[in-house]
């Protein structure tokens, strides 16, 4: 089974610009998340989807948004760059939201480099 | 929103050796994960351990959640096992992980 996938793999933007990264869950799977990764640190929530809602936000402005399609991908949409956007952007799959005990899996993340 | 720090931030070990990784988080959870990040990025499931102890080969797990920690143990280690290890844990009020700082192991030959 394919586990989650992302694209593109790397990504160079310069400031100012805008860009979408897009994710596809597990087969089954109806809940996406979407987590940031700067350089050194663990990676930060940045917003969860399920069955197209929204279902929680992380300490993101507004710059970020996202939704989810009706076969559960995702795609996540910053604007406006800055240089600290530059990070790994992952995205993650679990089958349902707010169940106890759920695994959530990682696809191998999108590189976004902002010059 | 609930803390997690884990320790030590980097560890450098001989082929061979056994580790302990500690993960303390600072409130009650429903969902504790450990996760190996490998040097592309790829977050690697280790073990999804809320409470109790599991074993999977060379590596297992105890998270004792009334004391609010969990540990990883890696035996007989190998290079491959060289990466950062993180801890990442799910409060009982949302389904958003928060993730520790992690520890860079090395394991030298």
């Amino acid at each position: 089974d394919a586990g989650v996938t992302q694209s593109p793999t790397h990504l160079i933007k310069t400031r100012g610009q805008q860009v979408t990264l897009r994710c596809s869950p597990i087969s089954g799977h109806k809940s996406v998340s979407w987590y940031q990764q700067v350089l050194g640190q663990g990676p930060q929530f940045i917003f969860q989807y399920y069955e197209k809602e929204e279902r929680g936000r992380g300490n993101f402005p507004d710059r970020f948004s996202a939704r989810q399609f009706p076969n559960y991908s995702s795609e996540l949409n910053v604007n406006a760059l800055l240089l600290g956007d530059s990070a790994l952007y992952l995205c993650a799959s679990s089958p349902d939201r707010g169940r106890v005990q759920e695994t959530q899996y990682f696809g191998p993340g999108t590189r976004l480099l902002v010059l | 929103g609930i803390q997690v720090e884990q320790s030590p931030p980097d560890l450098i070990l001989q082929e061979g050796a056994n580790s302990t990784l500690r993960c303390n988080f600072s409130d009650s959870v429903n969902n504790l994960q450990w996760f190996h990040q490998n040097p592309w990025g790829q977050l690697i499931n280790l073990f999804y351990i809320p409470s109790g102890t599991k074993q999977n080969g060379r590596l297992s797990a105890t998270t004792v959640a009334t004391e609010r920690y969990s540990l990883l143990y890696i035996s007989s280690s190998q290079t491959t096992d060289s990466g950062v290890y993180f801890c990442a844990v799910e409060e009982t009020s949302g389904s958003r992980l928060t993730f520790g700082e992690g520890t860079q192991l090395t394991v030298n030959p």
